[in-house]
């Protein structure tokens, strides 16, 4: 089985940089997938790892250790529009299905 | 303009009655999702389906059914069996299809689904 762990919240203040941590528990492993999602809204993508290291594009920036079953999400120079949940997700076996982390809902402050 | 359309938004419906929620998808994808988020939780997978007239239970299908006759189309029933039905339905899709490789799913705008 599969099993994804998220923080439920977190608060930044505008201008600063976030780290959102994810840890998961998988029998396979196919990549790792952000989502952003704002309240009410579709999710949309923002990274998808599957090699070890930082993938960086923009201001969002992710980070995967296969080893470790860890990944993070980095946010700089955040802005208010950042205010949102953000959704870790792990391709099955087969690698057609996800399994959703909880989210985590980050608030920005200005 | 490609993507994925859902309608209703908001949809209210009386206890007892079952509900058709649409989905339709102009990105010729093969694979075709139905999610449930409740507030403050995650997506939970509900049906899919990777091929026309082919569709696979998710972790939580009891009380809902789909169909998948045409590849652009997939609609989602809550039926009356749907213990607690009232959530936001989203529903994507994806390239994976039966090939097997990992594709990003996309997803449509959801709809609200209020059952008194």
């Amino acid at each position: 089985g599969q099993n994804i762990d998220q923080p439920t919240e977190m608060t930044a203040t505008e201008g600063a940089i976030v780290q959102i941590n994810c840890t998961y528990q998988t029998s396979g492993f196919n990549g790792l997938f952000w989502y952003q999602q704002h309240a009410g809204e579709a999710p949309t993508f923002l990274s998808y790892n599957v090699l070890d290291g930082l993938e960086e594009k923009g201001r969002f920036s992710s980070f995967l250790s296969r080893s470790k079953g860890y990944s993070y999400l980095l946010l700089k120079e955040l802005q208010m529009k950042d205010s949102a949940s953000y959704l870790c997700a792990v391709p099955n076996n087969y690698g057609q299905n996800f399994v959703f982390g909880p989210g985590t809902r980050l608030s920005v402050l200005p | 303009d490609g993507g994925i359309t859902q309608s209703p938004k908001y949809l209210f419906r009386k206890e007892g009655q079952n509900v058709t929620l649409s989905c339709e998808q102009n990105l010729n994808h093969d694979a075709m999702y139905w999610y449930r988020q409740d507030p403050g939780q995650g997506l939970r997978l509900i049906y899919y389906s990777q091929i026309v007239n082919d569709f696979q239970k998710g972790d939580i299908a009891e009380g809902y059914s789909v169909s998948r006759e045409k590849k652009e189309s997939f609609p989602l029933t809550v039926t009356s069996a749907q213990k607690n039905p009232t959530a936001f339905y989203l529903c994507a899709s994806s390239n994976g299809g039966l090939r097997g490789e990992t594709y990003e799913q996309y997803f449509g705008p959801g709809t609200r689904l209020t059952v008194t």
